[in-house]
């Protein structure tokens, strides 16, 4: 599976869109991106996941670039319950459940 | 559904101990997985199943067996337990190798 490059930390105001980055340069043609965040040691989180097209959902959406190589997950009106460590995730196609996590981001959602 | 539950929430163990964490899921996923997460890092994969008698070894798999008998139930055991596994494990379903993970609340394991 192709490695993920995420910011450590970011921080953003109640209400604003919270924007986060996530390079996968090495990606390949039939890894998918997923999103996954962790709130307060809780289990993980199911976001939004994508193969090459804009997705949106409920909860947040998600743009890749033409060329796959990043993505950004898109929270349109940030909470204070959105604070959390917001993992991105690349997994080939046909591969059991098997996830690699990295560190991932941690979110602040600031009043 | 009460999704993935996990037991016990807290245990404390010491070096040489054995014990099982159970995983238990409701909603007949055929994929079911075991990660640890240390302090500061990311989940790190120890064990997986693809169905009912099948497991296989993810990234950490030593000192740890698995078994799966039943769609509903993972368990994973500690043979003989190390500090190096003071950890919190997490239990994971889903219904397919595409399908998104639903992770059980966590067992915080304290080995001394």
């Amino acid at each position: 599976d192709a490695k993920t490059t995420q910011p450590t930390s970011m921080d953003c105001a109640e209400g604003r869109a919270a924007n986060l980055p996530c390079n996968h340069s090495t990606i390949s043609g039939n890894e998918y991106v997923y999103w996954y965040r962790q709130i307060h040691s809780q289990g993980p989180q199911y976001i939004i996941h994508g193969l090459k097209n804009n997705e949106t959902n409920e909860m947040a959406s998600l743009i890749i670039t033409e060329d796959r190589k990043s993505s950004t997950l898109i929270l349109p009106h940030a909470t204070l319950r959105d604070t959390a460590v917001y993992y991105c995730i690349v997994r080939r196609i046909g591969t059991a459940s098997k996830l690699t996590f990295g560190t991932g981001t941690r979110l602040q959602v600031t009043l | 559904n009460a999704g993935v539950t996990q037991t016990p929430k807290f245990q404390v163990l010491k070096t040489g101990q054995s014990m099982t964490l159970q995983c238990a899921q409701d909603m007949n996923h055929e994929y079911m997985s075991w990660y640890r997460q240390d302090p500061g890092m990311g989940l790190r994969l120890i064990h997986y199943s693809v169905g009912a008698g099948i497991t296989d070894q993810g990234e950490v798999p030593n000192g740890y067996n698995v078994s799966r008998s039943t769609t509903e139930d993972f368990p994973l055991r500690l043979l003989s337990a190390a500090p190096s596994q003071t950890s919190v494990y997490f239990c994971a379903s889903s219904s397919g190798a595409q399908e998104t993970q639903y992770f059980g609340p966590g067992t915080r394991l304290l080995v001394l």
